[in-house]
C-alpha cells in the first residue's frame, strides 16, 4: 500500500462548478501538505500547502487538512477550463539526516467543459 | 522571472548508452531535487541536495544512477547504462529552507529504445 493515495480519475465537471480533490495517507509523520498543479507536458507548480488541519483559503482555493482522518482535500469553486490539469497531493516527512522529504500522490487529472 | 532550467527537453538514446541530465536550479536556492515521473509510479525522489551536499538518495538505483552538485549552479543527474525500463520524465526542483515549497523546472522526457 503506498504512504500516498489519490484517485487518478480522469475527472470533467462542467465550468462553473465545485470541484473537490482528495487524498489519504498513512504515515502520521506527515507534517506540511501541499498540492500541485501539473499542466499536460509541463512540471508541477505549488498552489497551496497548509500546517495543521483545518481550511486554508486562496482565491477560488480551498485547502481542508483532516490529521484524525489522514485525509486533505482541495475545493476549487467556479471552475474554469483554464484548472484543467493534473492536480497532485504531496506531503512532507523530516528526514533523520536533516531536511524534508515529500512524498506525492499520482494525481488527479481534472478537465473543466465549456 | 526565476526558473529552473533543465537540458535536455527530450533525449532518445539506445540502451546501454549514459546519459547525462541537467538542472540549473533559482539562483539563490539552496536545495534542488531530482525526480522521476512515470504514469504508473508517478513522482518519485531520486536525490536531494542541500547547500550541495546529498541528504538523500535512498530512492535512486545506485548501480546505474548518480547525482552530483559541482557548483551551486549545476546539478546533475546520470545513468549508466541506460536501459528501458528507464524512459521516463525527470523532474528537477529548487527551493530554499522551506522544503514543502519546491520549484520545478520543465523537465526532460527520456526514452530509452
Amino acid at each position: 500500500q503506498k504512504e500516498v493515495e489519490q484517485d487518478p480519475g480522469p475527472l470533467s465537471v462542467p465550468e462553473g462548478a465545485i470541484v473537490s480533490l482528495n487524498c489519504t495517507y498513512s504515515n502520521s509523520a506527515f507534517q506540511y501538505f501541499m498540492w500541485y498543479r501539473q499542466y499536460s507536458r509541463k512540471g508541477p507548480e505549488l498552489l497551496m500547502y497548509t500546517y495543521s488541519s483545518g481550511n486554508k483559503e486562496d482565491g477560488r482555493f480551498t485547502a481542508q487538512v483532516d490529521k484524525s482522518s489522514k485525509y486533505i482535500s482541495l475545493f476549487i469553486r467556479d471552475s474554469q477550463p483554464s484548472d484543467s490539469a493534473t492536480y497532485l497531493c504531496a506531503m512532507s516527512a523530516p528526514l533523520t539526516g536533516g531536511g524534508n522529504k515529500l512524498t506525492f500522490g499520482t494525481g488527479t487529472q481534472l478537465k473543466v467543459e465549456l | 522571472d526565476a526558473r529552473v532550467t533543465q537540458t535536455p527537453r527530450h533525449k532518445v538514446t539506445e540502451m546501454g548508452q549514459e546519459v547525462t541530465m541537467r538542472c540549473q536550479p533559482i539562483l539563490g536556492h539552496n536545495t534542488v531535487f531530482w525526480y522521476r515521473q512515470t504514469m504508473m509510479q508517478g513522482l518519485e525522489l531520486l536525490a536531494y541536495f542541500r547547500n550541495r551536499a546529498p541528504l538523500d538518495d535512498s530512492g535512486m538505483p545506485k548501480d546505474r544512477f548518480s547525482a552530483e552538485m559541482p557548483d551551486a549552479t549545476l546539478a546533475t543527474l546520470k545513468i549508466q547504462p541506460s536501459e528501458p525500463r528507464d524512459s521516463a520524465v525527470y523532474f528537477c526542483a529548487s527551493g530554499s529552507w522551506k522544503d514543502h515549497e519546491q520549484y520545478f523546472g520543465p523537465g526532460t522526457r527520456l526514452t530509452v529504445t
